[in-house]
């Protein structure tokens, strides 16, 4: 079974707080995406990865940052935190981009700005 | 752009009843489609997925979907309802990357 973790469920920050959202997988899986899901707006890319040490842009990366030091580990920055950051983050990985390019979910961090 | 568009936001049924949800696309080739659901506190997970062949689609816990090519459509289908279907439904297209739709909470009445 694929694994996907996310280190923390729940978070609190204050506004300007440095950020950091951890995610690892077990599938040796060369992609890897962080989102964010807001009510009525479904799933946003952020950015993704897809391999260590490669990034790209997503649909919304500006406040965002990203680093992949190791194939297993994704993780999502937020220099200096705001309260429009206030959402649910939602890592994903998967095998490959392109065909049956299945994403496997982690269960989500809701990250709460005050 | 490429977008999805679902259609219902919101959607309560009562048990036993049919279920569609609809799914449409904005992309003129070659693409691969899901579902995903999102139960109550838990991840997302794949319900079914289209890739290629029969374009009526056979998923987990009685759920099918049908390929439209013709509609830019993959909506999702249910005969008959339970309670424990009760959860947050999500389309998504793969033309070179996941483009998602907004989702549809399914609320179904005991």
């Amino acid at each position: 079974d694929v694994k996907v973790t996310q280190s923390s469920r729940y978070l609190v920050k204050r506004t300007g707080e440095k950020v950091f959202l951890e995610c690892v997988q077990d599938m040796d899986h060369e992609n890897m995406f962080w989102y964010r899901q807001d009510p009525g707006l479904g799933l946003r890319l952020i950015y993704f990865s897809y391999d260590v040490k490669m990034k790209e842009k997503g649909d919304i990366p500006e406040g965002y940052s990203v680093s992949r030091e190791k194939k297993e580990r994704f993780s999502l920055i937020l220099e200096s935190a705001s309260t429009n950051q206030t959402s649910m983050y939602l890592c994903a990985s998967s095998p490959l981009i392109g065909l049956e390019a299945e994403a496997f979910f982690g269960q989500g961090t809701r990250l709460t700005v005050v | 752009a490429q977008s999805v568009s679902q259609h219902n936001h919101h959607v309560i049924l009562s048990e036993a009843a049919s279920l569609e949800l609809g799914c449409n696309y904005s992309y003129g080739g070659t693409v691969n489609l899901f579902w995903y659901v999102q139960y109550p506190g838990q991840h997302l997970q794949l319900l079914l997925k289209y890739f290629s062949g029969d374009p009526l689609v056979k998923g987990i816990k009685g759920f099918e979907a049908e390929f439209i090519k013709s509609k830019f459509s993959f909506n999702l289908r249910k005969p008959s309802v339970q309670w424990s279907d009760t959860a947050e439904y999500f389309c998504a297209v793969l033309p070179y990357q996941l483009i998602w739709g907004a989702g549809t909470k399914l609320i179904i009445k005991p």
